[in-house]
């Protein structure tokens, strides 16, 4: 069974950083690309960044390029979203979902999410 | 301001279909595939369809997709209270490298 558990989530003040990690079972993570996906609270999704299954390709949303970094462990089946600089804007509860295969960009698992909150 | 326009809100009887569209440009939904995710209130999203039509393995017929040039359209036969939820479109957008998402849409079985 494909399972992902996110855990780093808290509250922050602005300006600070934070580190979530996202931890898979269940599949051969090495052959995955993955992604974040936030949602502020009450308000749609927005994805956040991606990383290929070698860590060849990475990419971030707009809102957050300079002060996320997307990183990923294949031998600790581990995927890193390192928040820096944070906003109050960028309070969500973020997502770690596992890309399908082939180049099509759909999400095929989530993970529960953890909440960030950024507030003084 | 999302870059796929959806309404923001639907509703129907059960039993009734319903289809909720999703809207965006040459440099998303016209060259590439769609997607589509179902979130029941304090849920993740679960994905619904995947490469414009394709169903996940567990998800009843009852759903399907579709996308004709720069739009797509989810539809929803014999409409069940509990499928109640939001419903998100989402796909990749080459000239932003980036993942996008419509607003979401809101489905009320009344």
């Amino acid at each position: 069974e494909v399972q992902l558990v996110e855990s780093g989530g808290g509250l922050v003040k602005p300006g600070g950083s934070l580190r979530l990690s996202c931890a898979a079972s269940g599949f051969t993570f090495s052959s995955y690309s993955m992604n974040w996906v936030r949602q502020a609270p009450g308000k749609g999704l927005e994805w956040v960044s991606s990383i290929s299954s070698s860590s060849s390709y990475i990419y971030y949303a707009d809102s957050v390029k300079g002060r996320f970094t997307i990183s990923r462990d294949n031998a600790k089946n581990s995927l890193y979203l390192q928040m820096n600089s944070l906003r109050a804007e960028d309070t969500a509860v973020y997502y770690c979902a596992r890309e399908g295969s082939g180049d099509s960009g759909y999400f095929d698992y989530w993970g529960q999410g953890t909440l960030v909150t950024v507030s003084s | 301001q999302s870059v796929l326009t959806q309404p923001p809100s639907v509703s129907a009887a059960p039993g009734q279909k319903v289809t909720i569209s999703c809207s965006g440009s040459s440099s998303n939904i016209g060259n590439n595939y769609v997607s589509w995710y179902q979130q029941l209130p304090g849920t993740a999203p679960k994905l619904l369809i995947y490469d414009n039509n394709n169903r996940p393995s567990g998800i009843p017929d009852r759903f399907s997709g579709s996308k004709s040039g720069t739009s797509a359209t989810l539809g929803i036969t014999g409409l069940q209270t509990g499928d109640e939820a939001d419903y998100y479109c989402g796909t990749w957008d080459s000239s932003l490298s980036a993942g996008v998402f419509g607003g979401g849409t809101k489905l009320t079985v009344l």
